[in-house]
């Protein structure tokens, strides 16, 4: 069965320094692929990076990079150069190919960020 | 853009009582999904459709029913509230996998706070 795992019920962070939330996950499937999102206190969902399981290199999205490590399940985010405006809920999430848990994605419990000025 | 939009943004019933909670998108989605968020659980999958006219369940199906009669809208039923379906509910959707894709992120709503008393 599909899971997520983020241990990092909170994070406190200096403006400026990066920060890496941490995220693993579990399946048979060999096709899969995994996301974050943010979510702030306004309480939107925001789609911040993807990683599929075939992909050679760690995706990266402006200052958001996701460290993907295969062998271990792991998909961690990482956030450079860290604003205020980061502070927020961040979910890791999963979505299997068509053969295994097809069309569905689930998603961490998640970790709250907090940037300090 | 309207994108996906739920209604009601907030409800509060009484224990027993039913309602039905409606979510429509306008991006011609195939797929369509009812999540509940509860703190440190982070999104659970209620119920999801891959299709119209056709539903399956999540990893927490019970106490609610779905329908998807027509695309764009995907409805989600509680037959008699219980205080512990006190939640956010969010509503998502995504286009059709192409082949064994995994990169289709989620659309979500602005979601509904449910109080059950």
């Amino acid at each position: 069965a599909q899971k997520i795992t983020q241990t990092q019920p909170g994070m406190f962070v200096q403006e400026k320094e990066a920060v890496t939330l941490d995220c693993t996950y579990d399946t048979s499937d060999p096709s899969y692929g995994l996301f974050w999102y943010k979510q702030p206190s306004s309480g939107e969902m925001i789609f911040l990076i993807y990683q599929g399981s075939y992909d050679q290199q760690n995706a990266t999205e402006g200052r958001y990079s996701l460290n993907f490590q295969k062998a271990r399940k792991s998909a961690n985010l990482v956030i450079s150069a860290s604003q205020l405006g980061d502070s927020a809920m961040y979910f890791c999430a999963m979505r299997e190919g068509r053969g295994t848990g097809g069309f569905k994605t689930i998603f961490g419990a998640g970790t709250r960020l907090f940037v300090k000025a | 853009n309207a994108g996906v939009t739920q209604t009601p943004k907030f409800r509060v019933l009484k224990t027993g009582q039913s309602m039905t909670l409606l979510c429509a998108q306008d991006m011609n989605h195939e797929y369509m999904y009812w999540y509940r968020q509860d703190p440190g659980m982070g999104l659970r999958l209620i119920h999801y459709s891959v299709g119209e006219g056709t539903t399956a369940k999540g990893e927490v199906p019970d106490g609610y029913n779905v329908s998807r009669l027509k695309k764009q809208n995907f409805l989600l039923g509680l037959e008699s509230a219980a205080p512990s379906q006190t939640s956010v509910y969010f509503c998502a959707s995504t286009q059709r996998s192409r082949g064994d894709a995994t990169n289709e992120k989620l659309f979500f709503g602005s979601g509904t706070q449910l109080s059950v008393l």
